[in-house]
């Protein structure tokens, strides 16, 4: 079945130490997005690419960053965690970014901050 | 600024109707869509609305009404498989979703 993937499914990392998330995609979609969701909140874009194209949302803090080496990955490194960084990370995929082309998420990958 | 709004929490009876309302504010308009996100899970799609009207899909359905700037979604036959957060989120001009904190539903039985 074509899908998101997520990986891990749960992260503990230390205060400060790197970690990176990953996403990979099998429906060929050509854009993926990185939403932080805390408990109880809306999701909150982070990035989105738009195929190769990167896309930041203005508040997105710097300790975050992206990358997609290909169609089907997506990464998500995050420099410096810190206890606020604490959340659900959520992937998804949309085929174009206008239109009723709605997002599919990911199982999401829940990160703890020691 | 762009918002969102919806009730926090709603409780409702197993088999009976319930209706989630969503208001909201937001540079342009290029649909609304609702979503289902049970607890520790990922959001999953429900419906989309682009014209004014009711959307019908199966025990779901989604109205909207852009010069009110609100939607609904009404759920009936409750399941407690219902129980759930159910998040309304409209596209904007840019063709960002803007995401409301979502509606958590309470299924009794």
């Amino acid at each position: 079945d074509a899908m998101v993937i997520q990986n891990p499914r749960y992260q503990v990392t230390q205060f400060g130490k790197p970690v990176t998330l990953s996403c990979s995609q099998t429906l060929n979609h050509n854009v993926m997005y990185w939403y932080q969701q805390k408990s109880s909140q809306a999701p909150k874009l982070l990035f989105h690419y738009y195929d190769k194209d990167f896309n930041n949302e203005a508040d997105t803090p710097d300790n975050f960053q992206s990358r997609r080496p290909n169609t089907s990955f997506c990464f998500l490194d995050i420099r410096s965690p810190g206890l606020g960084d604490a959340a659900m990370y959520l992937c998804a995929t949309s085929r174009e970014a206008g239109g009723p082309d709605t997002q599919y998420f990911g199982p999401g990958t829940r990160l703890t901050v020691l | 600024g762009q918002n969102i709004d919806q009730p926090t929490e709603m409780t409702a009876t197993e088999g009976a109707i319930v209706q989630i309302n969503c208001t909201y504010q937001t540079s342009g308009f290029n649909g609304l869509f609702w979503y289902q996100q049970h607890a520790g899970e990922a959001p999953t799609f429900l419906s989309y609305n682009v014209l004014d009207g009711l959307e019908e899909k199966g025990r779901f359905s989604s109205f909207l009404s852009r010069s009110k700037g609100y939607s609904y979604l009404l759920l009936k036959e409750l399941q407690m498989k219902d129980s759930a957060s159910y998040l309304c989120a409209v596209r904007d001009s840019n063709y960002q979703l803007i995401w409301g904190a979502g509606t958590k539903l309470i299924i009794k039985p």
